[in-house]
C-alpha cells in the first residue's frame, strides 16, 4: 500500500549534534513533505519536495527527495533545544490531495 | 501567511452530548480542508476531506453520521462530534489546502483536545 515507514522512532542527542532521519515507502511518491509537531500543537510544514533528487534547505534543516522516489531524508545540523518535537514525513494518499503520514520521529535534545 | 485557527482549543463534555469544532483559514481561501484525529504518541489519522460547497468524503471506518462535517465557506469548516462517548476523546486537528498553491501542501490548525466524561 502507501504506508510510510519512518525511522528512527526516537532519537536522544546532545545539543550541537547533527540529526538524520528518513522515510521510506514501497510505493513511488511524487511529493514528500516534512512536518514538525510540538506537544499539544498542530504540525508545521518545514520543507516540501516535488522532484526526484531535489535537495532543499530551510535554515539548519535540509531534506532530500530520493532518486528512487521511494524515500526521503531530513537532516538537522547543529541541533538546539527548540528542535525538540516529533517530525513527520508525509506524501500523497491515492489520488486527490489527501496525505498519508509516517509514524513520526521523536527528537529529544539534551542541553 | 497560511495561518489556520481552531476553536475551541480544548473542550470537556459529558457523554451523549454533541461538540462542534471550528476550523478557519485566516489569510487564505481554502477550497479543501481536512480533519484528522491523533491519539497520544501516534501519528495523524485522516478522518475526512471537506470540500467547500459539497459533501465531505470520509475515510474508511469513520462514521459520517457521528462526525458531521460542514464546509459552508472558503474559510470555515466545522466538525461536530455527535452523541460523544469517552472513546471519542482525542486530539482533533484540521488542515487546509490553499486554493492556487501547490497541491499537497497542507497547513494545520493548533488542534482541539476533546475529553468526554
Amino acid at each position: 500500500g502507501q504506508q510510510l515507514n519512518q525511522s528512527p522512532q526516537s532519537m536522544f542527542i546532545q545539543e550541537g549534534e547533527d540529526v538524520s532521519m528518513n522515510c521510506t515507502s514501497s510505493s513511488i511518491f511524487n511529493t514528500w513533505l516534512w512536518y514538525k509537531q510540538d506537544p499539544g500543537e498542530g504540525p508545521v510544514l518545514l520543507i516540501a519536495l516535488y522532484k526526484a533528487g531535489e535537495l532543499t534547505s530551510n535554515g539548519r534543516l535540509t531534506a532530500q527527495f530520493g532518486i528512487t522516489r521511494k524515500d526521503s531524508f531530513l537532516n538537522i545540523s547543529a541541533s538546539i533545544p527548540s528542535d525538540v518535537g516529533i517530525y513527520f514525513c508525509a506524501g500523497p494518499l491515492g489520488s486527490g490531495s489527501r496525505l498519508t503520514f509516517g509514524e513520526g520521529t521523536q527528537l529529544t535534545v539534551n542541553p | 501567511g497560511a495561518v489556520v485557527s481552531q476553536h475551541p482549543s480544548w473542550v470537556i463534555c459529558k457523554s451523549g452530548t454533541s461538540v462542534k469544532i471550528e476550523c478557519r483559514s485566516l489569510d487564505f481561501q481554502a477550497t479543501t480542508m481536512f480533519w484528522y484525529r491523533q491519539f497520544p504518541k501516534q501519528s495523524l489519522m485522516l478522518m475526512a476531506t471537506s470540500n467547500e460547497g459539497s459533501k465531505a468524503t470520509y475515510e474508511q471506518g469513520v462514521e459520517k453520521d457521528k462526525f458531521l462535517i460542514n464546509h459552508a465557506s472558503l474559510t470555515l469548516s466545522t466538525l461536530t462530534v455527535t452523541s460523544a462517548h469517552p472513546e471519542d476523546s482525542s486530539f482533533y486537528i484540521c488542515s487546509a489546502r490553499a486554493s492556487g498553491r501547490k497541491s499537497y501542501e497542507q497547513y494545520f490548525g493548533p488542534g482541539t483536545r476533546l475529553t468526554v466524561t
